[in-house]
């Protein structure tokens, strides 16, 4: 799988959008871009994927560059309970098998 | 559904002693992964089971640690003798080859403390 960096954290204020970028540099054609977020004390939430179309739903909109070496997870509304941390992970969509969780964006929305 | 199950939530132990964690995984997924989370090391996975085979244990820190898939219904994480070190949150997560996206469903975690 390719490796992914992250910003090891970020603030944002609360109703603002909130930009998490991630680079994948090293991506192959066939991986997809993987994003979950962990809220303290659960487990790791789906949050969106693609491949490179931006690609939007009820949580978020992901946006990947041309060249697909980065991409930045959206949250338009960011609210308190998005705090929480945020990993970028990429692997083929039919490789349901590992996915290397890096150290993730701590992400702290402030009132 | 209920999401994946894991028991018990929190696990306090003395150091030798053997710890078996369990875990359910979702009806009609057909992959189960093992994670482990520790402030130092952050999120690594363990080991992952397809159809009930393991697939890849290359994250098992050493032999003290065991798992198994009996049916698709049930998994355990034991390890045997503990140690301090071992101390951390596991996950157990599932997915579906079968669905499109094949994300991952985490359960909410065993907190081990061996003291």
């Amino acid at each position: 799988d390719a490796k992914t960096t992250q910003p090891t954290s970020m603030d944002c204020a609360e109703g603002r959008a909130a930009n998490l970028p991630c680079n994948h540099s090293t991506i192959s054609g066939n991986e997809y871009v993987y994003w979950y977020r962990q809220i303290h004390s659960q487990g790791p939430q789906y949050i969106i994927h693609g491949l490179k179309n931006n690609e939007t739903n009820e949580m978020a909109s992901l946006i990947i560059t041309e060249d697909r070496k980065s991409s930045t997870l959206i949250l338009p509304h960011a609210t308190l309970r998005d705090t929480a941390v945020y990993y970028c992970i990429v692997r083929p969509l039919g490789n349901a098998g590992k996915s290397t969780f890096g150290d993730g964006t701590t992400l702290t929305v402030k009132p | 559904d209920a999401g994946v199950i894991q028991s018990p939530r929190h696990e306090v132990t003395e150091m030798g002693q053997e710890v078996t964690l369990r875990c359910k995984p979702i009806s009609g997924h057909d992959y189960l992964f093992w994670y482990r989370q520790t402030m130092m090391r952050g999120l690594e996975l363990l080991i992952y089971f397809n159809n009930n085979v393991p697939i890849d244990d290359s994250g098992m820190p050493e032999d003290r640690f065991s798992a198994k898939m009996p049916n698709a219904s049930f998994s355990t994480l034991k390890i045997q003798p503990s140690e301090p070190r071992d101390s951390a949150v596991y996950f157990c997560a599932s997915c579906s080859s079968l669905a499109v996206y094949n994300e991952q469903f985490f359960g909410p975690g065993t907190r081990l403390t061996v003291l």
